[in-house]
């Protein structure tokens, strides 16, 4: 199992381009989560979606920021456009259900 | 809704010394209760897990964690710290009934030679 895979890993990207972010959870896993860490605000799940159906997108910050499974093996984070203070690290998780998550290794998004 | 509470940001230790890492949590319902580890440019890597049964739960480097429902507590525990232990650690609670984890805000451990 190659564990959930993300893509890239690293991203610089000037200021009002359009970024988008890619996972493949694990085959089989049900559950797919969106997070995004910072020093100032630690871990804040973005988005999670159930059997491919975003479930809660609260935590999406702004309408620059969206998000799409079309089928259970991927799953895209778009932000447009972009701006510095989006700069963080964006982990995906996906889980099976009342299983623990599994995370992805994380991109770097760097906005200048 | 579920929410944890991770007492103490930085918590510094001696090599061998015991290792506790605080974690309270409030849940409405039954809770399911995680550890991850994270090491530097890393994602989450889950240590443990407690969703029903035995109270006492062992992770994996020889860690582990006891669910105590009157102290809505689930606080971390390894006999003897090691350098490679140093990680930021994060409590993570869920209700039984929904797939929804909220993270607390993590404890970095340093180890000490």
């Amino acid at each position: 199992d190659a564990g959930v895979i993300q893509s890239p890993r690293h991203e610089v990207t000037e200021m009002g381009q359009e970024v988008t972010l890619r996972c493949k959870p694990i085959s089989g896993h049900n559950s797919l989560f969106w997070y995004r860490q910072t020093m100032m605000r630690g871990l804040e799940l973005l988005i999670y979606f159930n059997n491919n159906v975003p479930i809660d997108d609260s935590g999406m910050p702004e309408d620059r920021f969206s998000a799409k499974m079309p089928n259970a093996s991927f799953s895209t984070l778009k932000i447009q456009p972009s701006e510095p203070r989006d700069s963080a690290v964006y982990f995906c998780a996906s889980s099976r259900k009342a299983g623990g998550y599994t995370f992805g290794s994380g991109t770097r998004l760097t906005v200048v | 809704a579920q929410s944890v509470t991770q007492l103490g940001s930085h918590v510094s230790v001696s090599e061998g010394a015991l290792v506790l890492l605080r974690c309270n949590y409030s849940s409405s319902v039954p809770p399911y209760l995680f550890w991850y580890v994270q090491y530097p440019n890393q994602g989450l890597q889950l240590l443990l897990k407690y969703t029903t049964g035995a109270t006492l739960v062992k992770g994996i480097n020889g860690f582990e964690a006891e669910f105590k429902k009157s102290e809505t507590s689930f606080h971390l525990t390894k006999p003897s710290a090691h350098m490679s232990d140093a990680a930021e650690y994060f409590c993570a609670v869920r209700a039984n009934n929904n797939n929804d984890m909220r993270f607390g805000a993590g404890t970095r451990l340093t180890v000490k030679p």
